[in-house]
């Protein structure tokens, strides 16, 4: 998989605040994932992004894809407690299973 | 179905057992993946299989084998493990198509005593 760098690694916002993890890499990505993970859960899978300049929402959820394929980024409107857990990036090459996870963005919401 | 299912959920074993971990999925994906927790850090792939066949070895030591009986099934044999190889393991599929976003199983806790 290709290399990509997740920033920031961890998150403290205030319930209702906004938040944004970012991730990039050096190289052109033919594609990128996120995944939310709970404390004690596993991966969730939340959104695959492949086309350039691409933007998804789910609900409170933007993910956006870079025009170049090198960065993405989520961001997450008015923060729930519910929103707590750590935001996985993750990226493959084309035609390969290597999947490369981002260190992890680790959300803490405070009520 | 979106589900991949593991068992056991926790695993305690010593250094001179031998037990498997095993992983299932009805979603007819064709690639099932290995995974490896450690706490506080990302997952970090062992092993993938496609149609069955083991594709990618990611330098994992003998002591782990896996085996995928079919293609819903995946085990994961533990053999002589050491204190260090505590940690979550993640079964995952995906579609075998480049780039398919693998769904995760809830994972196996081990803990070498």
């Amino acid at each position: 998989g290709q290399q990509v760098m997740q920033i920031p690694q961890y998150q403290h916002v205030q319930e209702g605040e906004d938040f944004t993890t970012y991730c990039n890499s050096s190289t052109t990505l033919s594609n990128i994932q996120w995944y939310k993970q709970r404390p004690g859960g596993h991966p969730v899978f939340l959104i695959q992004l492949v086309k350039s300049g691409e933007v998804k929402k789910q609900k409170r959820l933007t993910f956006q894809f870079g025009e170049a394929k090198k960065n993405s980024s989520l961001h997450i409107t008015a923060t729930q407690t519910t929103d707590v857990g750590t935001y996985f990036c993750v990226s493959s090459g084309a035609g390969s299973y290597q999947l490369t996870f981002g260190k992890g963005t680790k959300l803490s919401v405070i009520p | 179905d979106t589900e991949v299912t593991q068992t056991p959920k926790h695993l305690v074993m010593g250094m001179t057992n031998k037990k498997s971990l095993k992983c299932e999925q009805h979603m007819g994906h064709r690639a099932m993946y290995w995974y490896k927790q450690k706490a506080k850090k990302p997952p970090e792939l062992m092993f993938v299989y496609s149609y069955e066949k083991l594709s990618i070895n990611e330098s994992v030591p003998s002591r782990f084998s896996p085996e995928c009986p079919n293609s819903s099934l995946l085990n994961l044999h533990l053999h002589a493990l050491q204190p260090e190889d505590s940690a979550l393991y993640l079964c995952a599929s995906s579609q075998v198509t480049s780039g398919g976003a693998p769904y995760f199983g809830p994972g196996t806790r081990l803990t070498v005593l």
